[in-house]
């Protein structure tokens, strides 16, 4: 069974449209994140989720909102879609401690084309 | 604050080793390190925390120096599946367990 799943895999829409994508885990993990990982495959947090509460919000614009219905879910919503906007887009999951650190395990990405 | 990787690519023959090294501006708490192969996700390969240690996982080994905020990750005896980007990570300790990802390095291995 897949771990981290999104989707879609592939989302080919045209500036200024709406989009959503969404992601799930099953692994139990208490911490959710978005990464934006761009042409030069700079990888680049965006939001991160504990427990559906948000506790990382980078300096993303507005058009970009997170929601976490449950700890299990994290869905990433675009308005006004811009060109600049296309990319790949990963989720990821990991354990949550204050007093440690865990690896994350990635979803398979979704690529973003905005036309 | 983003970590600085070198070399930014390598290529080798099978059998080769390599060292990618990851180096941050900040204190680390953590450093992680993935491999992403073309077209995939990144897949974690292990994690150091504060204190130093070595770590390994088969062929390829990890070292963390706190004081000089660098991590160096060792390929031996290179195979054709370690070719792909390898990304560190950087956690510079708080309550987010937020990781900053490196510049990335590209490794192709030949046979």
């Amino acid at each position: 069974d897949t771990a981290v799943s999104q989707t879609p895999k592939y989302l080919v829409t045209q500036m200024g449209n709406d989009k959503s994508i969404k992601c799930e885990q099953n692994l139990g993990h208490d911490t959710m994140y978005w990464y934006k990982q761009d042409s030069k495959k700079f990888l680049k947090i965006m939001f991160s989720y504990n427990n559906k509460e948000l506790i990382i919000n980078e300096t993303v614009p507005n058009r970009f909102s997170p929601k976490s219905p449950d700890k299990a879910h994290l869905n990433l919503h675009i308005n006004s879609l811009e060109l600049g906007d296309s990319a790949v887009y990963f989720c990821a999951s990991s354990r949550y401690s204050t007093g440690t650190s865990y690896g994350y395990t990635f979803g398979s990405g979704t690529r973003l084309t905005v036309v | 604050q983003q970590p600085v990787q070198s070399p930014q690519a390598v290529i080798l023959r099978e059998g080769e080793d390599a060292v990618i090294n990851c180096s941050s501006s900040k204190a680390l708490y953590s450093v992680h390190w993935y491999r992403q192969k073309h077209g995939e996700a990144p897949v974690f390969l292990m994690i150091l925390l504060k204190g130093g240690e070595q770590k390994g996982h088969e062929k390829i080994s990890a070292s963390f120096n706190e004081k000089k905020q660098q991590s160096s990750l060792y390929l031996t005896a290179s195979q054709l599946s370690y070719s792909g980007t390898y990304f560190c990570g950087t956690d510079h300790g708080g309550a987010t367990n937020k990781l900053i990802f490196g510049t990335g390095t590209l490794l192709a291995v030949q046979p």
